[in-house]
């Protein structure tokens, strides 16, 4: 199955700031998604990433607060907006199609947090 | 949605069997059964998927009874190392938004 790196894998923010979370794939997928995680809470999808087109989000989660980019297969970039300690959690890319198919795999996360 | 309810916890000791259900009512025709893993600071890992009867991996064995209204996880002798959260998911696995939904997991805790 494809292996996904995030960037970084951790870091600390000051309110008001953005920070952007990378994710790179080592083989080519068809889909990818950004989740988050708050400590000890199950996962949250936020958006579909669309190559070449804008990202899908989902209920609750909007544009202009989560930025996403993807231009080619086998990369992402989420931007996490003028953050405040709410946005405080571990955020995880994850990809389907390519050599895992069926399945989500998904990287080890990037744990945000917001001062 | 299929929504998927699962126990909140487990415990088990090592050796054991540990059995985790997973109910989902609505299930669709087209939807297949898909567990994960999750370990602290770690992503979900993929563990097996099964459409309908019995999977079996290396790691675990996934039963589906006729109705596919449940399914069954069952990890044999399980180890500390096995300590986890585990996620059932329900949805099409090319297409399908629901096969994205993670429901609030089952906690197992393994005690020597």
């Amino acid at each position: 199955s494809a292996v996904i790196s995030q960037k970084p894998s951790r870091d600390i923010c000051q309110r008001g700031t953005s920070l952007t979370i990378q994710c790179q794939v080592d083989s080519q997928v068809t889909m990818m998604f950004w989740y988050r995680q708050q400590p000890g809470q199950s996962l949250t999808l936020i958006a579909t990433a669309n190559q070449g087109s804008e990202a899908t989000y989902e209920s609750g989660f909007v544009i202009d607060k989560f930025p996403i980019s993807r231009p080619n297969l086998t990369f992402s970039t989420l931007t996490v907006s003028n953050m405040s300690p709410e946005d405080s959690s571990i955020y995880l890319c994850s990809a389907r199609g390519g050599s895992g198919a069926n399945v989500l795999t998904f990287g080890a996360g990037s744990r945000l947090t917001v001062l | 949605l299929a929504k998927t309810t699962q126990p909140i916890s487990m415990d088990s000791y090592e050796g054991q069997e540990v059995n985790i259900t997973c109910s989902h009512n609505n299930i669709a025709t087209n939807d297949y059964i898909t567990w994960y893993q999750q370990f602290p600071s770690q992503g979900p890992r993929f563990i097996i998927q099964g459409y309908k009867t019995k999977v079996t991996n290396e790691v675990a064995s996934l039963f589906i009874p006729a109705d596919r209204k449940s399914s069954t996880l069952s990890l044999p002798r399980v180890s500390l190392s096995d300590t986890a959260v585990y996620y059932c998911l329900v949805g099409e696995v090319n297409t399908g938004r629901r096969a994205l939904t993670f429901g609030s997991g089952t906690r197992l805790q393994v005690q020597p």
